[in-house]
């Protein structure tokens, strides 16, 4: 079955460390995007990328980093910059960019 | 960039009533308009949505209306379930967002029977 697939489920990480979220589709969808998610403020965009090899900032880059090396693979990494970690994030992904997007059934951090 | 609002946060209604969700948008640019539900503890579904050249579109209890000129949009859903309990956010997008989707803060939803 075709869907987009993000791990871990649950991630724990001690203050000051980096840590990499992976997002993975097989809908052979371009565009792919990064969202967070907080109780209120809804879902604010990271980063998104419309191809390979190339990616975009959103609202609230500060603190995150992200690649695109294959078509099937956008991970974010939340870096030691990032003042507030603790957070839902979402990966999803679209044929064309913004329409009908799928997303990833999220990946919790917990910063301690 | 393009700014939606949402409203209410909270919305609870009895089974068998209708449910409306509003929300307006600041980018007249913007072209593409869906509305996600997102169950507790996964990722956000895409419902329905519509496009700025359609002012309605209907999906068995669940429609969507369109006004260009006051910027907004609402979600209806008829006769509702309780498992139509869930959160809602409506979206945006234009190209000079590079088509990312801007979303609302979200819509609590509670069908109680």
């Amino acid at each position: 079955d075709g869907g987009i697939t993000q791990s871990p489920k649950y991630l724990f990480r001690k203050e000051g460390q980096n840590v990499t979220l992976s997002c993975e589709q097989n809908l052979n969808h371009d565009a792919m995007y990064w969202y967070r998610q907080d109780p209120g403020q809804g879902l604010r965009l990271i980063y998104y990328s419309q191809i390979v090899n190339d990616f975009q900032k959103g609202d609230i880059a500060e603190g995150y980093s992200v690649s695109r090396e294959k078509k099937e693979s956008f991970p974010l990494t939340v870096t030691s910059a990032q003042k507030n970690p603790t957070a839902f994030y979402l990966c999803a992904s679209s044929l064309t960019p913004g329409y009908g997007y799928t997303f990833g059934s999220g990946t919790r951090l917990t910063v301690v | 960039g393009e700014n939606v609002e949402q409203h209410p946060s909270t919305l609870s209604v009895q089974e068998g009533d209708s449910a409306v969700i509003k929300c307006t948008y600041s980018d007249s640019a913007s072209n593409y308009f869906p509305w996600y539900k997102q169950e507790l503890g996964k990722g956000p579904q895409l419902i329905i949505d519509i496009r700025s050249n359609v002012g309605e579109k209907k999906d068995q209890r669940i429609a969507v209306t369109l006004n260009k000129t006051a910027k907004h949009f609402s979600l209806h859903i008829t006769e509702t379930q309780p498992e139509d309990s869930a959160v809602y956010f409506c979206a945006a997008t234009n190209s000079n967002s590079g088509y990312a989707l801007n979303f609302g803060k979200g819509t609590s939803l509670l069908v109680t029977p």
